[in-house]
């Protein structure tokens, strides 16, 4: 089983560069989450959505945006990236909402 | 908004050794979760508890959802090097609310 996959790995970004984040998952859950993780902070949401062509904002949504076309695909995009971006990110999917969630293996993305 | 407390930030502990780890909040969960992040990797979920008192275990791990529901407990038994990495504890006050993180516990486990 694949589960949550998240690509890139790793990514490097100059200030005021865009990218998107990828993430698919194969268990047909309705849930999908980002989060990002910093050092000694937890994990803080970004984004959610509870099915195809819903999304909603977490905790700390500013400079980021999402779309959920599919069940299985949830792409975060950061627009114009800043240094304030540095961060781990973590995909994670859940068949009902706050259950058991289900995690990707993260990118870590550096923006200088 | 609804926080939960866990500390200390960091835990050093001798191989064989047994370790609690506690996370409390002012509010009250209906649901606990306890998960482990390995280095370099995403959490994954350890124990998940549903009731006020509930005592589960999952291998050498035990954890227990408090009376108040405020709280949950995490013990780990002869603990073992592959035990480091981050426990996060987490809880739902609603059904279909969001979850709610700790910051999480760095455990080392020194051989």
């Amino acid at each position: 089983n694949a589960g949550v996959t998240q690509t890139p790995k790793f990514r490097i970004l100059k200030i005021g560069q865009s990218m998107t984040l990828q993430c698919t998952q194969d268990m047909n859950h309705n849930y999908m989450y980002w989060y990002r993780q910093d050092p000694g902070m937890g994990l803080k949401l970004i984004y959610y959505s509870v099915g195809a062509g819903i999304t909603d904002k977490g905790e700390v949504p500013n400079g980021y945006n999402v779309s959920r076309s599919t069940t299985e695909d949830f792409p975060l995009r950061l627009e114009l990236a800043a240094p304030s971006q540095t961060s781990v990110y973590f995909c994670a999917s859940s068949y009902r909402g706050g259950e058991k969630l289900f995690f990707g293996s993260g990118t870590q993305l550096s923006v200088l | 908004g609804q926080q939960l407390n866990q500390s200390p930030q960091s835990m050093f502990i001798q191989e064989g050794e047994d370790v609690s780890m506690n996370c409390t909040s002012s509010s009250i969960f209906n649901t606990w979760l306890w998960y482990k992040q390995d280095p370099g990797e995403g959490p994954v979920l350890l124990i998940a508890l549903y009731k006020a008192g509930e005592l589960t275990s999952n291998g050498r791990l035990t954890a227990q959802f408090g009376i108040t529901r405020k709280d949950s407990f995490l013990n780990i038994s002869a603990s073992i090097p592959s035990d480091v990495g981050i426990y996060f504890c987490a809880g739902q006050s609603g059904a279909n609310s969001k979850l709610t993180f700790g910051k999480g516990i760095t455990l080392s486990v020194r051989p």
